[in-house]
C-alpha cells in the first residue's frame, strides 16, 4: 500500500528556509486524483494544514502562511516538497506529509495516508 | 477559516464503557449538492501520525472497528466509542474539509479510568 516518508534537516536557524521532502512509495504520485498535503503539529497551535499540491503542480496554501510557503512536486521521483521561508521559533513543530483523498463526488474528504512525521526545531 | 471546537478537552472512561466526544464547526460543513457533511475524525496515539477513522461525519474508514461511530450534520457532530478498549486510549481530532483551509479541532484526550 502507499506509504509516505518525510525527510529533511531537524534543526533550522531563525530567518532561514525550512526544506522538507516527502517520498511516496507503493504507488504513483500521479496515479488517481489525489492531492498531497503538508500539515504541522505543535503544542501551541495543534494541527495546522500548510498546503497541498496536485501531481500537475497546482497548489493551494493556508492564507496564514501563503507569503512564506512553496510546495512543489517531482513526479519522476515520486516526491513532493515543502519550503517555508523566514522561519521563527513559532515554526518549530512536527511536520507531516499526507494524501488527500477525493470521494465519488470529487470533493476531498480527509487525509487517508500519513507519513510518520519529522520534528523541525527552529533555533540558533 | 472555519473554526472547529471540540469538547471536552479530556475524559476518563472505564473499559467497556461509552466515550462521547463533541465537535462544533463555526459554519456549516454540509454540501447541499450531495447532502454530505465534510467532517472527519482522526485518532492519534503518542509518537504516531493521525489515523483517519470516519469521514462524511458517519462513514467508517476501511478496517475501523464498528465500536467507533460518528453522527451529526451541518455544524454539530459526535464521535462515540461504544465500548472502550485499552487500545482506544488516544487523542481524537475532528477536521472539516468543506472549505479551504481544512481545519482541525483542538483534540480530545481519551484516557482509561
Amino acid at each position: 500500500q502507499v506509504q509516505l516518508q518525510e525527510s529533511g534537516p531537524g534543526l533550522v536557524k531563525p530567518s532561514q528556509t525550512l526544506s522538507l521532502t516527502c517520498t511516496v512509495s507503493g504507488g504513483s504520485i500521479s496515479g488517481g486524483t489525489y492531492y498531497w498535503s503538508w500539515i504541522r503539529q505543535s503544542a501551541g497551535k495543534g494541527l495546522e494544514w500548510i498546503g497541498r499540491v496536485y501531481s500537475s503542480g497546482g497548489t493551494n496554501y493556508n492564507p496564514s502562511l501563503r507569503s512564506r510557503v512553496a510546495i512543489s512536486v517531482d513526479t519522476s521521483n515520486n516526491q513532493f516538497f515543502l519550503r517555508l521561508s523566514s522561519v521563527t521559533a513559532a515554526d518549530t513543530a512536527v511536520y507531516y506529509c499526507a494524501r488527500d483523498v477525493p470521494d465519488v463526488f470529487s470533493y476531498y474528504y480527509g487525509m487517508d495516508v500519513w507519513g510518520q512525521g519529522t520534528t523541525v526545531i527552529v533555533s540558533s | 477559516d472555519i473554526v472547529m471546537t471540540q469538547s471536552p478537552d479530556s475524559l476518563g472512561v472505564s473499559l467497556g464503557e461509552r466515550a462521547t466526544i463533541n465537535c462544533k464547526s463555526s459554519q456549516t460543513v454540509l454540501y447541499d449538492s450531495n447532502s454530505k457533511s465534510y467532517l472527519a475524525w482522526y485518532q492519534q496515539k503518542p509518537g504516531q501520525p493521525p489515523k483517519l477513522l470516519i469521514y462524511w461525519a458517519s462513514t467508517r474508514e476501511s478496517g475501523v472497528p464498528d465500536r467507533f461511530s460518528g453522527s451529526g450534520s451541518g455544524t454539530d457532530f459526535t464521535l462515540t466509542i461504544s465500548s472502550l478498549q485499552a487500545e482506544d486510549a488516544a487523542v481524537y481530532f475532528c477536521q472539516q474539509y468543506f472549505d479551504l483551509p481544512p481545519t482541525f479541532g483542538g483534540g480530545t484526550k481519551v484516557e482509561i479510568k
